[in-house]
C-alpha cells in the first residue's frame, strides 16, 4: 500500500522560502508522476505542479518563476521550493501520485501539511 | 488555460435523495476529467477518472458521465458519508479543478 508524507516548516516568513518534501513509502518512485497541491484555507484545489523520476518538471504558470521541484530516487523522495513567498501562498500543501501518464488525476494523497506565511 | 465551470456550488440533499453535480469545460478535454471528495480535514479522494471510469474501492452508487464538454458526477441513494465537497479536475492540459460543490444535509 503506497503512502505519502509530506514534512518541513509550518510557518514561513515572508520573502523567504517554502520548502517541503513528500516522502513515498510502499512503492518506487521510479515508476509514477508526482505533484504538489495546496489549497488555501476555504477555498479551493490548486495543482502547484509534477515531476516524473527522471527529474522532468512541469509547474502551474502562474507559480513556475517562484517554483522548483525535485526528486531524490535513493531516498523515494520528492521536494517543493517556493521562493518569495506572501500570504496568499498560506494553504494546506499536499503531495500526491498521479495516476498514470495518460491520466494526470491523482489517486493517492499524503494527509497535507499546513503552511503560514507570516512574520 | 482550460476553464472549468461547476455548479451548483452548495446542494442540500437528504439521505437516500439522487443527487447530480455538473462540470462545464470552456472547450473539449476529451473526457480527460475526474472527480473527487472531500470530508474536512482530510485530503480529496479519487472517485472517476476519464469522465465515467469508477475508482478501485470506490461505491457504484457514483457514477459519472459526459455530454460534449459537460460532464455530470450522480450520486445514487445519497448516504450519510457521502455529505463533502465535491470537485472536478480536467487533465487534457495542465491539470485544474472545478471551484467544488459542497453537499449539504437538507
Amino acid at each position: 500500500q503506497v503512502e505519502l508524507q509530506e514534512s518541513g516548516p509550518r510557518l514561513v516568513k515572508p520573502s523567504e522560502t517554502l520548502s517541503l518534501t513528500c516522502s513515498v513509502s510502499g512503492d518506487s518512485i521510479s515508476r509514477y508522476y508526482w505533484s504538489w497541491i495546496r489549497q488555501p484555507p476555504g477555498r479551493g484545489l490548486e495543482c502547484i505542479g509534477y515531476i516524473y523520476y527522471n527529474g522532468s518538471t512541469t509547474y502551474s504558470p502562474s507559480l513556475k518563476s517562484r517554483l522548483t521541484i525535485s526528486v531524490d530516487t535513493s531516498r523515494n523522495q520528492f521536494s517543493l521550493k517556493l521562493r518569495s513567498v506572501t500570504a496568499a501562498d498560506t494553504a494546506m500543501y499536499y503531495c500526491a501520485r498521479i495516476y498514470s501518464s495518460r491520466h494526470k488525476t491523482f489517486d493517492v494523497w499524503g494527509q497535507g501539511t499546513m503552511v503560514s506565511v507570516s512574520s | 488555460d482550460i476553464q472549468m465551470t461547476q455548479s451548483p456550488s452548495t446542494l442540500s440533499a437528504s439521505v437516500g435523495d439522487r443527487v447530480t453535480i455538473t462540470c462545464r469545460a470552456s472547450q473539449s478535454i476529451s473526457g480527460r476529467l475526474a472527480w473527487f471528495q472531500q470530508k474536512p480535514g482530510k485530503a480529496p479522494k479519487l472517485l472517476l477518472y476519464e469522465a465515467s471510469s469508477l475508482e478501485i474501492g470506490v461505491p457504484s452508487r457514483f457514477s459519472g458521465s459526459e455530454s460534449g464538454t459537460e460532464f455530470t458526477l450522480t450520486i445514487n441513494s445519497l448516504q450519510p458519508e457521502d455529505f463533502a465537497v465535491y470537485y472536478c479536475q480536467q487533465y487534457d492540459s495542465y491539470p485544474a479543478f472545478g471551484q467544488g460543490t459542497k453537499v449539504e444535509i437538507k
